[in-house]
């Protein structure tokens, strides 16, 4: 079984706080994905790498950056959070192949106040 | 028009009924669909892909798709009071290379 993992279910950070999202998969999947999903709003893409050291901008990159030093391990940073920024934020993982699927990780509840 | 849309629902059937859900798509490109269960305040998990033009089985769930007409559907025969949940319809878009999801149909299985 494919096996996302996210460091954290449940986060609280203040404003202009630096906050690291981390996510690994062990599955050896070339492909890796950062999403935030808001009600009525559904999932928008952040980032995504498709290789190491490798980044792409989603649709909606501001306010984010990534980093992906390791195949297997995918961080999302959120350089100065804002109150805005609060959201539930999910990792996914695929295997290189075009239009392959995409396995989620459980999921960070991300509150800035 | 939305690129994936869904019906938001919520879509409510009696336990043991089939719940159908329907998916509409922009890009006549696509190859790959995909949907996804997503239990309240959790991540969406994969329950069916499917490539080809027609239906696809596996137990108690069928995708059906149909590239000229552009949609995809999820029969849930069966249906139990554990199905209760959103279903995440996404698309893999051939022009852009993203993967596209809809905003999801909450279905309500009622005992």
């Amino acid at each position: 079984d494919v096996k996302v993992t996210q460091s954290s279910r449940y986060l609280v950070k203040r404003t202009g706080e630096k906050v690291f999202l981390e996510c690994v998969q062990d599955m050896d999947h070339e492909n890796m994905f950062w999403y935030r999903q808001d009600p009525g709003l559904g999932l928008r893409l952040i980032y995504f790498s498709y290789d190491v050291k490798m980044k792409e901008k989603g649709d909606i990159p501001e306010g984010y950056s990534v980093s992906r030093e390791k195949k297997e391990r995918f961080s999302l940073i959120l350089e100065s959070a804002s109150t805005n920024q609060t959201s539930m934020y999910l990792c996914a993982s695929s295997p290189f192949r075009p239009g392959g699927e995409q396995y989620f990780g459980p999921g960070t509840r991300l509150t800035v106040t | 028009q939305k690129e994936v849309e869904q019906n938001s629902g919520p879509l409510s059937v009696p336990e043991g009924a089939i719940a159908s859900l329907n998916c509409t798509y922009s890009d006549r490109g696509s190859q790959s669909f995909f949907w996804y269960r997503q239990y309240s305040g959790k991540s969406p998990e994969l329950i069916m892909f499917i490539y080809s033009n027609g239906d696809k089985e596996d137990g108690r769930f069928t995708a059906q798709l149909n590239k000229a007409s552009q949609y995809v559907s999820l029969l849930i025969r069966d249906s139990q009071p554990s199905d209760s949940a959103t279903y995440l319809c996404a698309v893999h878009f051939s022009n852009t290379g993203k993967l596209i999801f809809g905003q999801g149909t909450t279905l309500q299985v009622k005992p």
